[in-house]
């Protein structure tokens, strides 16, 4: 079955602790990305990737690291958590849009981080 | 850079009655634009989407969405509501850039009522 998976769907940590979110999809999709889900603010991008090794900023990067050092894994480090980080995140991958993807994106099922 | 704007953050039908969750694009170029579901404690579903083909989409179920160019509208209609439509409903736009993020609209929960 065709699917991203992101692990762990629940995590509760202390500011400051390290910590990182894991996802792997299986779709062998050149184009990664990292969403976080706030009320109010709709879905906002993090970071995405257009192919390994070659990752830049979305709109709210701030606080967050990625690396993509295979084509299935895009994992999401927050090296320094803090209250404002807790939400609900989404990695998401899609076909190369350069190939003429025109389609969506398909989802994990979300990761609620709490930063106490 | 383009946009979706959902007016309205909730909206709250009858059981049977027309579902209609509204969303205005901004787009300099023609637009791939999506609807997505979230159900509670889920992820993102797709329900349809628009990539210049037929301006009338149909999605699952039941949902459609009609391209309108000329009002920079993608609505998202379905004829008849029932109590598993309540969810959140989001509205997103393609980027046609490098970075093909999708830029979504801020949601909308729908609210069935029996």
């Amino acid at each position: 079955e065709a699917q991203v998976t992101q692990n762990p769907r629940y995590l509760i940590t202390v500011t400051g602790k390290k910590l990182t979110v894991t996802c792997s999809q299986n779709m062998n999709h050149e184009y990664m990305s990292w969403y976080r889900q706030d009320p109010g603010l709709g879905l906002r991008q993090i970071y995405y990737s257009m192919n390994v090794e070659v990752t830049d900023k979305g709109d709210v990067p701030e606080g967050y690291k990625v690396s993509r050092k295979e084509k299935r894994n895009f994992p999401l480090i927050l090296e320094s958590p803090s209250p404002n980080q807790t939400s609900l995140y989404f990695c998401a991958s899609s076909a190369h849009p350069g190939q003429g993807a025109k389609g969506g994106y398909t989802f994990g099922s979300g990761t609620r981080l709490t930063v106490v | 850079a383009q946009s979706v704007t959902q007016l309205g953050s909730h909206v709250s039908v009858s059981e049977g009655a027309l579902v209609l969750l509204r969303c205005n694009y901004s787009s300099s170029v023609p637009p791939y634009l999506f609807w997505y579901v979230q159900y509670p404690n889920q992820g993102l579903q797709l329900l349809l989407k628009y990539t210049s083909a037929a301006t009338l989409v149909k999605g699952i179920n039941g949902f459609e969405a009609e391209f309108k160019k000329s009002e920079t509208s993608f609505h998202l209609t379905k004829p008849s509501a029932h109590m598993s439509d309540a969810a959140e409903y989001f509205c997103a736009v393609r980027n046609t850039g490098a970075n093909s993020k999708l830029t979504f609209g801020k949601g909308i929960t729908l609210s069935v009522r029996p």
